[in-house]
């Protein structure tokens, strides 16, 4: 039963390094999405994707990048890390308006940029 | 700004207490969801609300949608250590893909 899988689970960046947080679900979901969760201001979306091939900005998405290329997978990338990107950050999959719309969330990557 | 507004921020009860958390908004939802996240983990879906004034029962958990779908709330009856967590109101994607989750409510039920 594996879900929605973030990995790594922690990381730590100095200012200026890139780096790639990885998802991957196994539900055959068409919906993807990465939000960031700070205290205090709940789950933020940064990006999301209704399908292979197809991306979109959410609320907060300078800073990051993401691709689509299956439907399984949708990595979330920062060129260049900022102190302002730490946070936790999780990824989630739904079926979308079709499927009632629940999300299902990975376990979350805290990444502290120093 | 956060599109959808949460009250209270933190709450604190004793067991066997009720208590009653709040998600508004000045828009209006086609649907509303709560969630709710536990530490070092993801939030679970705990009910969708889709018709306005609907109530809807989940064991101690009872969800209502207002009447001109733009709030909801969340009343727990008799709560217990176990409700602990964050409680989170957030539009369904039935409305808008880019809308992002409330803020949260902050719950702790000391045993």
């Amino acid at each position: 039963n594996a879900g929605v899988t973030q990995t790594p689970k922690f990381q730590v960046l100095k200012t200026g390094q890139s780096m790639t947080l990885q998802c991957a679900q196994d539900m055959n979901h068409e919906y993807m999405s990465w939000y960031r969760q700070d205290p205090g201001m709940g789950l933020r979306l940064i990006h999301y994707s209704v399908g292979a091939g197809i991306t979109d900005q959410g609320e907060v998405p300078n800073g990051y990048n993401v691709s689509r290329s299956t439907t399984e997978d949708f990595p979330l990338r920062l060129l260049s890390a900022a102190p302002s990107q730490t946070s936790v950050y999780f990824c989630a999959s739904s079926r979308g308006r079709q499927g009632g719309g629940e999300l299902f969330f990975g376990e979350g990557s805290r990444l502290t940029v120093l | 700004t956060q599109l959808l507004e949460q009250s209270p921020q933190f709450l604190s009860i004793q067991e066997g207490e009720n208590l009653t958390v709040y998600c508004n908004s000045s828009s209006v939802f086609s649907s509303l969801q709560w969630y709710r996240q536990e530490p070092g983990e993801g939030p679970v879906l705990l009910v969708t609300v889709v018709t306005g004034g609907e109530v809807k029962k989940l064991k101690r958990l009872t969800f209502q949608f207002g009447d001109a779908r733009k709030d909801s709330s969340l009343h727990i009856t008799a709560a217990q250590p176990g409700d602990t967590g964050l409680y989170l109101c957030a539009p369904g994607v039935s409305n808008d893909y880019k809308l992002s989750f409330g803020a949260g409510t902050t719950v702790t039920v000391r045993a």
